[in-house]
């Protein structure tokens, strides 16, 4: 079975300032993927980076990167430069290549995410 | 730019009543998926869809629960007799192919359920 941890239940960032949200993980499947989603207070889930077990470098998107420590079963997302509108609880989830061809994602509990003015 | 819709936003019912949460996938996917979150709590997978039948389901998806595909467009949820801890949002998803991992998956807006 996949579970997925985040640690943080809220994070306050100063707006501009750099933020990591810790996601740790746990698959005994060698191929994996990792997600992460944006939940607005809204309630919508906006899909953000998504990094694979085999890519030698870390994901990035924009302001977004993902700081994807194998060995450790980490990975952790990395927002730069932040702005009010970050504000939101922050998944991450794992998809795994033997859960059949759907492949359901596997969520962590969320970080809820504040920036400051 | 295509996206994943559902309807309604909130339905509201009284416990031990059916529903049924619609969902309309983005048009040329093939992989369908249910999932809900009790307030405040993670989202939970509930099922998966592809190729007219259920792929894959969750301990959660118990016989009061089924999905349907009627028509080739919309994407059905039903609980048969509702209870109270079903009270959650419910997430529809739907992603193109099954063949990369990476594939992403579209989530609808969510359709919060309240049964009282």
């Amino acid at each position: 079975a996949q579970k997925i941890t985040q640690t943080q239940p809220g994070m306050f960032v100063q707006e501009k300032e750099a933020v990591t949200l810790d996601c740790t993980y746990d698959t005994s499947d060698p191929s994996y993927g990792l997600f992460w989603y944006k939940q607005p207070s809204s309630g919508e889930m906006i899909f953000l980076i998504y990094q694979g077990s085999y890519d030698q470098q870390n994901a990035t998107e924009g302001r977004y990167s993902l700081n994807f420590q194998k060995a450790r079963k980490s990975a952790n997302l990395v927002i730069s430069a932040s702005q009010l509108g970050d504000s939101a609880m922050y998944f991450c989830a794992m998809r795994v290549l033997s859960s059949g061809s759907a492949r359901q994602l596997t969520f962590g509990s969320g970080t809820q995410l504040t920036v400051l003015p | 730019e295509p996206e994943v819709t559902q309807t309604p936003s909130h339905q509201v019912t009284q416990m031990g009543q059916e529903v049924i949460l619609r969902c309309v996938p983005i048009s040329n996917h093939l992989y369908f998926y249910w999932y809900r979150q009790i307030l405040g709590q993670k989202v939970e997978f509930l099922v998966s869809f592809y190729n007219n039948e259920i792929s894959e389901k969750s301990e959660i998806f118990d016989d009061q629960f089924s999905v349907e595909r009627p028509d080739g467009s919309n994407f059905t949820l039903k609980i048969r007799s509702t209870k109270l801890e079903d009270s959650a949002m419910y997430f529809c998803a739907s992603k193109f192919s099954g063949r990369e991992i990476g594939n992403e998956q579209f989530f609808g807006p969510g359709t919060r359920l309240t049964v009282l």
